[in-house]
């Protein structure tokens, strides 16, 4: 069965401290791994999308990367700015469909 | 000014009621979703279509209805069926193109029931 698990589900940072979210997945065949942030009450925002094992993509203070079985989202001085939700989700082999993990929830304190 | 928009906002149902969710997309996105979330949980699929006339059930279904008589609409109906309708709905559009999955969200709908 396909599953996306995300860890920890909530983590506390205080600004500047780096850290890094853990997201497994048993996926059949996959064709791509997505990093959403949320913010409360609105809907994901896109982040990011890796296609393969070793793929690293940066944005601002953030940094996916993927291996074969776990991708990380690592949040390099992080701002109080960046508190939210952070979704990952799987895609398996021609389904067009997204399995979503439970999502971990950053809180950064000034 | 591309995007996707769900209205309402907010939306207040009495038991034994349907409501209707609207999602509209201008991004001439070929694929179309609706997903449910609730607190601590993760996103789940209600149905997705592909094309336009064609959709199919996602993971929980039972007590939803769709249509896509056009490409730009992809509304939701919850039924009287739906036992626990309250929640945060999202629509969601891909371009399925080239093999790209990549999904964009609208700014939800939240549905309760009183």
């Amino acid at each position: 069965e396909d599953q996306v698990t995300q860890s920890p589900e909530a983590l506390r940072l205080q600004e500047g401290e780096s850290s890094s979210l853990n997201c497994s997945y048993t996926v059949s065949g996959l064709r791509g791994l997505f990093w959403y942030r949320q913010d409360p009450g609105k809907g994901p925002e896109f982040l990011f999308t890796l296609y393969s094992a070793g793929e690293e993509k940066e944005k601002e203070r953030l940094k996916a990367t993927l291996t074969k079985k776990e991708s990380f989202l690592h949040i390099t001085a992080p701002k109080p700015e960046d508190s939210a939700t952070y979704l990952c989700a799987a895609s398996p082999s021609n389904t067009g469909k997204l399995i979503f993990g439970q999502g971990t929830t950053l809180q950064v304190k000034p | 000014d591309g995007g996707i928009t769900q209205s309402p906002k907010y939306l207040f149902r009495k038991e034994g009621q349907n409501v209707t969710l609207s999602c509209e997309q201008n991004l001439n996105h070929d694929a179309m979703y609706w997903y449910r979330q609730d607190p601590g949980q993760g996103l789940r699929l209600i149905y997705y279509s592909q094309i336009v006339n064609d959709f199919q059930k996602g993971d929980i279904a039972e007590g939803y209805s769709v249509s896509r008589e056009k490409k730009e609409s992809f509304p939701l109906t919850v039924t009287s069926a739906q036992k626990n309708p309250t929640a945060f709905y999202l629509c969601a559009s891909s371009p399925r193109d080239r093999g790209v999955d990549t999904q964009y969200f609208g700014p939800g709908t939240r549905l309760t029931v009183l």
